[in-house]
This record gives structure tokens, sequence and C-alpha cells, in this order.
């Protein structure tokens, strides 16, 4: 069965300490991972795509990479405007229909 | 600005009674898409649409109903028949062919 899971479930950190996100996937053809940020009480927007085993995306303060099993979501030196919920999707094989992940809600203190 | 509209942003329903939520979008995409988000769950699908005229049900799509009469809008009708309709709706688009997909910012339904 096709599957995203995202751990942890909430991250706390104080401003400059970086960490990662998890995103686990099992999706038959990969096509594609996507990593969303979404604002409370706003739809997601999008940050990156990653289609294969070793690419790398970055965005500023994040960067995206992508193994065949995993995604991580890096986030170095974070800012209390980096708070936000992550989510991560794939498309199952043959469809663009997309299956989300329940999501990362971090958190950064100054 | 080219992007997705949903509206309203907010909307109250009474028991019983069926609404309709609205999405436009002038991005020129082909596939179109609604996602029901409840708190500690992933975004469900309720129903895609890959072309004008055509639509597919998603995982939930028990009590709702949609239209695709043009390519620019998909409004979700949530009907009496759902048993648990208060959520936060997010309308998506995305090109045929590619799953990356864009959305609104959401409508949350409560049902008073």
């Amino acid at each position: 069965e096709d599957q995203v899971t995202q751990s942890p479930e909430a991250l706390r950190l104080q401003e400059g300490e970086s960490s990662s996100l998890n995103c686990s996937y099992t999706v038959s053809g990969l096509r594609g991972l996507f990593w969303y940020r979404q604002d409370p009480g706003k739809g997601p927007e999008f940050l990156f795509t990653l289609y294969s085993a070793g690419e790398e995306k970055e965005k500023e303060r994040l960067k995206a990479t992508l193994t065949k099993k995993e995604s991580f979501l890096h986030i170095t030196a974070p800012k209390p405007e980096d708070s936000a919920t992550y989510l991560c999707a794939v498309p199952p094989y043959n469809t663009d229909k997309l299956i989300f992940g329940t999501g990362t809600r971090l958190q950064v203190f100054p | 600005d080219g992007g997705i509209t949903q509206s309203p942003k907010y909307l109250f329903r009474k028991e019983g009674q069926n609404v309709t939520l609205s999405c436009e979008q002038n991005l020129n995409h082909d596939a179109m898409y609604w996602y029901r988000q409840d708190p500690g769950q992933g975004l469900r699908l309720i129903y895609y649409s890959q072309i004008v005229n055509d639509f597919q049900k998603g995982d939930i799509a028990e009590g709702y109903s949609v239209s695709r009469e043009k390519k620019e809008s998909f409004p979700l009708t949530v009907t009496s028949a759902q048993k648990n309709p208060t959520a936060f709706y997010l309308c998506a688009s995305s090109i045929q062919g590619k799953a990356e997909a864009f959305f609104g910012q959401g409508t949350r339904l409560t049902v008073v």
C-alpha cells in the first residue's frame, strides 16, 4: 500500500539550532516527492520537488534530500519565521493524485 | 497574478443544509483537486478532475459532489449526507501529467 510517514510529529528548536525532518515513503515507481510549507489557516505553499535518489534542492535555510526510501528536510540556523507545518507528499504510480504525510509542526523560538 | 482562489474563507452551515465551496484558477491547469484537512491527519483526497466534464472520486467522496463545466472552475458541494463536514477544505491544481500541485488558501467549514 502506498504510504507516507513523517517524523517527528512536532519539533521545537531554539533560533539557530539546526535539525532535520524526515519523510519515509512506500510507493511503486516514484515520480517525485514534494515538500510543502503550511502556515496556520493557510493553504500549503510549494517548496521543492525531488525526482531521484541523490538529488538535493536548496532554498534559503532549507535543503531537501532524497534516498530510495526517505527524504530529509534539513533546516540550518532556523529563524522564528521558519515556524510552520512541513508536509511531504508523493503521487502513486500512474496517477497525479498526491498522498500526504501528516506533517511536522516546527516551532522556532528566539 | 496567477493563482487559485477559494471562497469563502469561512463558511457556517446548519445541519441538514447543502453548501457549495468555490474554487477558481487562472493558471491554465487541466487538473484540479479537492482535499480535506483535519487536525492530526494528512490531507485526504475528496474528488479530482483531469479534464473538463470529467471527474473521479478520491478516498473520501461520500457526502460530497463536484462539477467541472469550465477549465477554470471546480466547485465542491458538501451535502447533508456528509456526517462530519466540519473541516478545512483545500483546492489545488496541476499541469496534466505532473503531480506537482499548487493550492488555494482554503475554506474553513463549520457546522452549527
